[in-house]
């Protein structure tokens, strides 16, 4: 199962960014996504489509239907470029988690 | 407070194997539900699932490294072991572990950078 995400997005700060993440009929899956700072593990920031761990910013949301799910990042700071990696289980061939190719968050 | 965290060397020559070693604090990988995955990442590249290991001993591995892969458990040290064989320079990367949530990672190590290299 192959995810496709697009390498970079740049946004202004305090404008919204939003990243895909492209899948065969990915809006059936449940979605998962992380944000991997320079030098650093990844944390995640949104699991199963639209929930936040304690500790995420509200700023951060997502949403899944047909073949894209999208993460938005709503009033990006600074502080918030960073690699961000979308995820999902394939129970068909895989029995394990898939990673997105990744993009890259540029804040201008 | 959860935390992971990978040991084992930092060097390795090509053809030998690796063993790198998740050592688990906050929880016990012998508890109902728990499991530990290891996840590596190439430098610049995108992240790439290894293997997995649950509590009443199922594993996992990826398609494409299944044969050089292997993952055990100690309950008594409360760590999960990785070990590689054939190491290549293309297996240069950084080494995680995880801890799983339903179906995705919840808490992350620090990761340890092994270098294929004679």
């Amino acid at each position: 199962y192959v995810l496709t995400q697009p390498p970079s997005v740049s946004v202004a700060p305090g404008q919204t960014a939003r990243i895909t993440c492209g899948g065969n009929d990915i809006g059936n899956k449940r979605v998962h996504w992380y944000q991997q700072r320079p030098g650093q593990a990844p944390i995640l920031v949104v699991y199963e489509d639209n929930d936040r761990p304690s500790g995420i910013p509200e700023r951060f949301s997502g949403s899944n239907f047909g073949n894209t799910a999208t993460l938005t990042i709503s009033r990006v700071e600074a502080g918030d470029e960073a690699d961000f990696y979308c995820q999902v289980w394939d129970t068909d061939t895989v029995h394990g988690p898939v990673f997105g190719t990744g993009t890259r968050v540029s804040v201008l | 407070q959860i935390t992971l965290k990978e040991s084992g060397p930092t060097l390795v020559k090509p053809t030998q194997t690796l063993t790198l070693s998740c050592t688990l604090s906050g929880f016990s990988i012998s508890s109902g539900g728990e499991g530990v995955g290891w996840i590596r990442q190439a430098p610049g590249k995108a992240l790439e699932w290894l293997a997995l290991i649950y509590w009443d001993d199922t594993v996992r591995y990826s398609p494409s490294l299944h044969n050089r892969l292997s993952v055990t458990k100690s309950t008594s040290r409360n760590q999960v072991v990785l070990t590689m064989t054939h190491m290549e320079p293309v297996d240069t990367g950084t080494y995680y572990c995880g801890r799983l949530g339903n179906s995705w990672v919840d808490d992350w190590g620090q990761g340890i950078l092994v270098t294929v290299s004679s």
